[in-house]
């Protein structure tokens, strides 16, 4: 079964320092791999969309990186602010016509 | 810049009534999806949509679900007739090619 993984489930951290969020998949067959951001209550905003033959994809403070082989994603956001709050997302495309979503990390950035 | 719009952002309706939510995709995109997210749980994928036929579907999609393009611009998803577990956010998105899907703000569907 193609199952997405991501942990943390929840982070806190002061604003200004880096981090790392985490996702893992279980089939490596991956088409692409799309990281989003989610507001409570709100709709999904694209942040980041990694091909299968990519390694990294940038985006201002954001990294995305992708390991096909061992399952696994992750996203970097250098020098956390507060406006960087949310709920973060990673989902998998395999080749079908469907995103497959984790559970999401949950980030709080305090002043 | 171009978005997916969907109407309307609340619905709230009796069990057994039946609903239709709206998306209006980006104008250029020929793949169109529904989703939806249970409050506190991951986003699931219902349908997906391309050259006018359902393309894929969950197992969630059964047969009191269906998806309608009715005219170039609009997107429907119908639910017959709505349950209380039905009650969730709905989400349309849609992509150019088989890439980056963008996703609409939802549609909050309260079924009492």
């Amino acid at each position: 079964k193609q199952e997405v993984t991501q942990i943390p489930a929840a982070l806190s951290v002061p604003e200004g320092e880096n981090l790392v969020l985490n996702c893992s998949f279980t089939d490596s067959a991956i088409y692409n791999l799309q990281w989003f951001r989610q507001d409570p209550g709100k709709g999904l905003t694209s942040l980041l969309l990694i091909q299968s033959s990519q390694r990294e994809q940038t985006s201002g403070r954001l990294n995305a990186s992708l390991d096909k082989s061992s399952g696994r994603s992750t996203l970097y956001i250098a020098a956390s602010q507060p406006g960087d709050s949310a709920t973060y997302l990673c989902a998998v495309f395999y080749n079908t016509d469907k995103l497959i979503f984790g559970t999401g990390t949950r980030l709080q950035v305090f002043p | 810049e171009p978005e997916v719009t969907q109407t309307p952002s609340h619905q709230v309706t009796q069990m057994g009534q039946e609903v239709i939510l709206r998306c209006v995709p980006i104008s250029n995109h020929l793949y169109f999806y529904w989703y939806r997210q249970i409050l506190g749980q991951k986003v699931e994928f219902l349908v997906s949509f391309y050259n006018n036929e359902i393309s894929e579907k969950s197992e969630i999609f059964d047969d009191q679900f269906s998806v309608e393009r009715p005219d170039g611009s609009n997107f429907t998803l119908k639910i017959r007739s709505t349950k209380l577990e039905d009650s969730a956010m709905y989400f349309c998105a849609s992509s150019a090619y088989r890439g980056t899907q963008y996703f609409g703000p939802g549609t909050r569907l309260t079924v009492l």
